[in-house]
């Protein structure tokens, strides 16, 4: 298994500029999210997902946009790029089970000037 | 206030000390927690689950105090490999069924 696998690792936008971070997991796990991880900040959740055709806002949704329409993939689009959204970005998954451990994918580096 | 907090630290430790960190949480009922360790620029990678009665594994040993509403993690005999940021995340009550992190407590173990 490749576990949970994000691209890509690196990204420099312009200010306006849209794009898709791509999240994708081989475990059949359910649950799927985004974070996104500042200094001092910690990893503050932007969208999450239920189950495929399932989405719903996190802590900080404005400005993101996500889709589930495979239980693998979960994709994270900016629609226009702003310097307050130069973050790391996480994706992670997990079986649906309140205990149930969370995965991690390695991260994306996003800077927007 | 923040849901969950953790004191930022940085912990310096000379090798083979004893080291301890809290992380509070706000919601009496929160269901789950675990400690989470994430190196510089990596992913954090799961360290252990907190449970009701505390639990061990290793030179670790991690604690929760409901009354209190803070779980605890204990690293005995630290290692200069263990220096890394420990987050503690908290499954809280509000229907999102998605884990909120502390900001992280930073240890580092020097020789």
């Amino acid at each position: 298994n490749a576990g949970v696998t994000q691209t890509p690792k690196f990204q420099v936008l312009k200010t306006g500029q849209s794009m898709t971070l791509q999240c994708a997991q081989d475990m059949n796990h359910e649950y799927m999210s985004w974070y996104r991880q500042d200094p001092g900040m910690g990893l503050r959740l932007i969208h999450y997902s239920v189950g495929a055709g399932i989405t719903d806002q996190g802590e900080v949704p404005n400005g993101y946009n996500v889709s589930r329409s495979t239980t693998e993939d979960f994709p994270l689009r900016l629609l226009s790029a702003a310097p307050s959204q130069t973050s790391v970005y996480f994706c992670a998954s997990r079986l649906s089970g309140a205990n149930e451990k969370l995965f991690f994918g390695s991260g994306t580096q996003l800077s927007v000037l | 206030r923040k849901e969950v907090e953790q004191d930022p630290g940085p912990f310096n430790v000379p090798e083979g000390a004893t080291v301890a960190f809290n992380c509070t949480y706000s919601n009496s009922a929160s269901q789950s927690f675990f400690w989470y360790r994430q190196d510089c620029r990596k992913e954090p990678k799961l360290l252990m689950s907190v449970y009701s009665s505390g639990n061990e594994d290793g030179r670790f040993t991690a604690q929760l105090n409901r009354a209190s509403q803070y779980i605890s993690l204990l690293i005995r005999d630290s290692k200069l490999s263990d220096s890394a940021t420990y987050l503690c995340a908290v499954l809280l009550d509000t229907g999102r069924r998605a884990l909120t992190f502390g900001s992280g407590t930073r240890l580092q173990v020097q020789p």
